[in-house]
């Protein structure tokens, strides 16, 4: 089964270039969230959906856009990347509470 | 006060040792309670829920104490494959997203 799947798993970019990071799964999950995790922060919720076409925003919703188009995909976009979002991603799914998350992106901006 | 906080660690103990983690939440209205296990450059998983009236599996043992809203992670005869960082992890209500804690590292020695 692949529950929750992120592309790109690595990814390089220079400040002010763009990228969408995509998460999709497979498990019909009706919640599902985009994570980020630094060293001594923690994880830390940027945006996140309750259902297909809804969106809201976490605790660190600035400089990143979100799209739920389709129930199974949620999109992460970085319009004009900043070296602080230098991180780890994890994208996550969740119909009764408990969280599946995606094997993480590494993004670095250089 | 933070929402959900934990002793940062690390904890270094040796095989078969008996340690005990503990997390505090600020919000009296949580309703439910998880502890994540998360290895090295790995995505969190869950370990297991807590419950008002404790629970154990195997060798972990999860409690919850309302009233001074603090949640426990004990693990019995420490395993080196143990090692990982523990996530105190609250649902403050309805569908409000979960709110993890910066979790605690733990280290098993041989």
């Amino acid at each position: 089964n692949a529950g929750v799947t992120q592309t790109p798993k690595f990814r390089v970019l220079k400040t002010g270039q763009s990228m969408t990071l995509l998460c999709a799964q497979d498990m019909n999950h009706e919640y599902m969230y985009w994570y980020r995790q630094d060293p001594g922060m923690g994880l830390r919720l940027i945006h996140y959906s309750v259902g297909e076409g809804t969106t809201a925003k976490g605790e660190v919703p600035d400089g990143y856009n979100v799209s739920r188009l389709k129930k199974q995909n949620f999109l992460l976009g970085l319009e004009s990347a900043a070296p602080s979002q230098t991180s780890v991603y994890f994208c996550a799914s969740s119909i009764t509470g408990e969280l599946f998350f995606g094997e993480g992106s590494r993004l670095t901006v250089l | 006060r933070k929402e959900v906080e934990q002793d940062p660690g690390p904890f270094n103990v040796p095989e078969g040792a008996t340690v005990a983690f503990n997390c505090t939440y600020s919000n009296s209205a949580s309703q439910s309670f998880f502890w994540y296990r998360q290895d090295c450059r790995k995505e969190p998983k869950l370990l297991m829920s807590v419950y008002s009236s404790g629970n154990e599996d195997g060798r972990f043992t999860a409690q919850l104490n309302r009233a001074s809203q603090y949640i426990s992670l004990l693990i019995r005869d420490s395993k080196l494959s143990d090692s990982a960082t523990y996530l105190c992890v609250v649902s403050p209500s309805g569908n409000t997203p979960l709110v993890f804690g910066k979790g605690t590292r733990l280290s098993v020695i041989a």
